[in-house]
Formats: structure tokens, sequence, C-alpha cells
């Protein structure tokens, strides 16, 4: 089937603008989690959630960042008030939790950058 | 919380060797290790993962082995080719209920045919 999906795949976006990101994961998958990649590093962990319910916010780094998913399959993240820092890779990943498997799918990610 | 050092950064290999990279984490309640493979320009992907239950695992060339006192795993790359040139990471998480991963810093593999 489908693997995930995001969408944009590129944004480019003004200092001081929001933006929201698109998360598609693969049907059925029961979490979803949002990373961020920076060029040459490992994905660092933003957010995740098993159906509707956000589990661990942890890693959102400030209060300008913040994810739904209100029916527990599209996952938005949203950041207001964007900043240069912001600017890297977002990437979603989504996991079954039947059986034993606890592999992550990736997806293609949503490269933002902020001018 | 959770600290994943990788080393090393680069491994450049000769076609046909062996590659092994090596993984420290400091949290004694991680119980889920998976390494994924990254191309240039890709997404990561899954190769192999390792829980704590488990010492070694083997996938035909490649394997991961686990030592839970130490908090150290390795992943075991045998008969390099030319396709397996890629970043690699490690990753560790607590598992079931609590699968967030924290990775490593990478590293660079490069086969020289």
């Amino acid at each position: 089937g489908a693997g995930v999906s995001q969408s944009p795949r590129y944004k480019v976006t003004k200092r001081g603008q929001d933006v929201a990101l698109r998360c598609d994961p693969i049907s059925g998958h029961v979490s979803l989690y949002w990373y961020r990649q920076a060029l040459g590093q490992g994905p660092e962990f933003l957010t995740y959630f098993n159906y509707e319910a956000q589990q661990d916010k942890s890693g959102l780094p400030n209060d300008r960042f913040s994810a739904e998913r209100p029916e527990g399959s599209i996952s938005t993240l949203t950041i207001q008030r964007t900043e240069q820092r912001d600017s890297a890779m977002y990437r979603c990943a989504s996991s079954s939790q039947t059986g034993a498997s606890y592999e992550q799918y990736f997806g293609p990610g949503t490269r933002l950058t902020v001018t | 919380g959770e600290n994943v050092e990788q080393h090393p950064s680069t491994l450049s290999v000769q076609e046909g060797d062996s590659a092994v990279i090596k993984c420290t984490y400091s949290d004694s309640a991680s119980n889920y290790f998976p390494w994924y493979k990254q191309e240039l320009g890709k997404r990561p992907q899954l190769i192999i993962d390792i829980r704590s239950n488990v010492g070694e695992k083997k996938d035909q060339r490649i394997a991961v082995t686990l030592n839970k006192t130490a908090k150290h795993f390795s992943l075991h790359i045998t008969e390099t080719q030319p396709e397996d040139s890629a970043v690699y990471f490690c990753a560790a998480s607590r598992g079931s209920g609590n699968e967030k991963l924290t990775f490593g810093t990478g590293t660079r593999l490069t086969i020289i045919p």
C-alpha cells in the first residue's frame, strides 16, 4: 500500500509567518511521530500521537510549535511566527501497534526554509 | 532523557570488507534499538532492529549485537557493496507505550570499489 506522505514537500516562508505541515500516515497505523532533521544530523523527536491523543510533546522546542491529529489519521504540525532557526527538514513517521512491530516508517519530509 | 552516541562519524572501507558502527546509550530503560539507512536525499529506512531480550540478530549481510550491561550496540555489515554507501543512524527507545526514538549523530559509510 501507500507509504507515509507529507505535504508540502518544500515550503519557503518569510520570518513571522505561520506554517502548517501535513502528514498522512500509512492507513491503519495507530502511532504518528514528528521529527526534525537538520542537515547531516539524525532526526530529533518533536511529538507523537497514539490515535488522536498526543502522548508526548516534550520535544517541541517552544510554544510556537503545536501539533494535532483530530481524527486519529492525518496530522498537522503548525509553527507560528516562524524564525530562521526553524529552517530544517520536518519528518513524519508512523507505526503499527499490531503484533510486536515497533518499526517506524518515515515520510519524505517537508523542507522548511524561513527567510 | 536518553542520549545516544555513535562512532565513527565517517567510515571508508574497501568493497568486500566488513564495516562496524558502534553506539552507546544512557537510559537503562531503553529496550528497542533500530538501525536506519539514509541515502542522499531520501528518507531514513529501517534495515535491522533488536530488542533487549536478545543479544544478536542477523539478516543476510547485516547483523546487530547488543550488550545491555555495557549499554552499547553495534551494526556489522559484511561483504560490503557499493550500494551500502549511505548514512547510517542508530536509535534507541523504551519500546511499547513510549516509542519515541532518540537517534545517534550518524555514520557516513563510503564503500571504495
